[in-house]
């Protein structure tokens, strides 16, 4: 079974930190990864996401994550903090292509402090 | 434009009263998926549907019903709804084999 973990519901950053949001994973077999962000008033909307090959995925955004099998994270970062990045964050787990379901984690909402 | 549509996107009504939350997409996607999102659960999954006449329960299916009679719509129906079904639904579709699921915009529905 899958199942996500997302440390950390509310997370706040001054405009031009560093964001990072973290996720940790659990499945009994290789996942398949993904970052969402809502907007307010808004539906999800994928920001990226990792199947096979490169651990270090880059998304939109100025969004990047990075795989780490050893560590079961998938953590989210972005260099600078922009305003317009203020949002809920969700990650989310799947097992395989094609497979029903997604495992969402219960979010990060994300403060950008000017 | 690709997009999930869902309607209506705010809804308040009272206990037992019948209604029915509409999504529909453009995409030619075979599966489609109904969500609901409450605070500090995130999103759990009611019922899916891998294709016309075929559905199939998700985690939360109880006082909610579906039906595919056509690909591009996916309507959830609540025949009796109650306080605890206030929430906030979302519609998903993706390809047949292919795990990104694209989201509608949501519809917020308060039970009194």
């Amino acid at each position: 079974a899958q199942s996500v973990t997302q440390l950390g519901s509310h997370v706040s950053v001054s405009e031009g930190a560093l964001v990072l949001l973290r996720c940790n994973y659990s499945s009994s077999v290789p996942p398949y990864l993904f970052w969402y962000v809502q907007y307010p008033n808004q539906g999800l909307q994928l920001l990226l996401k990792y199947t096979t090959g490169a651990t270090l995925v880059k998304g939109i955004n100025g969004f990047e994550a990075e795989f780490k099998k050893s560590e079961t994270s998938f953590h989210l970062t972005k260099p600078s903090a922009h305003m317009s990045d203020a949002a809920e964050y969700f990650c989310a787990v799947s097992d395989q292509a094609g497979a029903n379901n997604l495992f969402f984690g219960t979010g990060t909402r994300l403060t950008v402090i000017p | 434009e690709a997009q999930v549509t869902q309607n209506p996107r705010y809804l308040i009504t009272v206990t037992g009263k019948k209604l029915t939350v509409t999504c529909s997409q453009n995409m030619n996607h075979e599966y489609m998926s109904w969500y609901r999102q409450d605070p500090g659960l995130g999103l759990r999954q009611i019922y899916y549907s891998m294709n016309v006449e075929v559905t199939d329960k998700g985690d939360v299916p109880e006082g909610y019903k579906v039906s595919r009679k056509e690909k591009r719509n996916f309507p959830l129906i609540l025949e009796s709804p109650s306080p605890n079904q206030t929430s906030l639904y979302f519609c998903a579709s993706r390809a047949a084999s292919r795990n990104e699921q694209f989201f509608g915009p949501g519809t917020r529905l308060t039970v009194l």
